[in-house]
């Protein structure tokens, strides 16, 4: 089967920083995607990577390691409005189709 | 540029009613997906079109589910008849690809669908 590991909630403090893993096991592997996901919304997406290591946006860096099937999302000066769940997806196959782990709650406080 | 819109946003059915789920994905993209998420499970992958194509349908559950797109343009996931697994968080997501990199696909807000 296919399979992402991933924590199911997670809590931190404004203006700290936050690192969400993501573990898989799949049949193929063509790259990482991260999404974001507000209540009742949309997810969007965040990024993605395809080869080994870190890419930044803004606040929000992923990063990957294909020898260990690993990649996490960090989060940098937190704001409430991160609170959210964060998906990650790994791309399997030239279809584009995503298989998508369980989700992290991230509950930002004061 | 509108984004990928479903409709109805909210659906209460009873068990063995029909009901059809509607998106309209971002002018031009070729790919279409749907995706359903189940009591705050994984988002799981029902189906890829590319344009009217049904290009991958490995993730619909049984024949209870039908998808369409007439055209290449909107999408429509018809249940029918409808059970209480069915319950979930349906996704749209469309995509347009340039060269080998795909900048990630845009989802719609999802129709809830509750079968009582």
């Amino acid at each position: 089967g296919q399979s992402l590991e991933q924590p199911s909630e997670v809590t931190a403090v404004e203006g700290a920083i936050v690192q969400i893993n993501c573990t898989y096991q799949t049949s193929g592997f063509y790259g990482l995607s991260w999404y974001q996901q507000h209540d009742g919304g949309a997810p969007t997406f965040l990024s993605y990577n395809a080869l080994d290591g870190l890419e930044e946006t803004g606040r929000f860096s992923s990063f990957l390691s294909r020898s260990d099937s690993y990649g996490y999302l960090l989060l940098q000066e937190l704001q409430m409005k991160d609170s959210a769940s964060y998906f990650c997806a790994v791309r399997v196959d030239s279809s584009y189709k995503l298989i998508f782990g369980s989700g992290t709650r991230l509950l930002v406080r004061p | 540029e509108a984004g990928v819109t479903q409709f109805p946003s909210h659906s209460v059915i009873e068990k063995g009613q029909t009901v059809t789920l509607r998106c309209d994905p971002i002018s031009g993209h070729d790919n279409l997906y749907w995706y359903r998420r189940v009591m705050g499970k994984e988002i799981k992958f029902l189906l890829h079109f590319v344009k009217e194509s049904k290009q991958d349908e490995s993730g619909m559950p049984n024949n209870r589910f039908l998808a369409e797109r007439t055209g290449g343009t909107y999408s429509t996931l018809k249940v029918q008849p409808a059970e209480l697994e069915d319950s979930g968080v349906y996704f749209c997501a469309s995509s347009q690809l340039l060269g080998q990199v795909p900048l990630g696909y845009t989802f719609g807000s999802g129709t809830r669908l509750t079968v009582v």
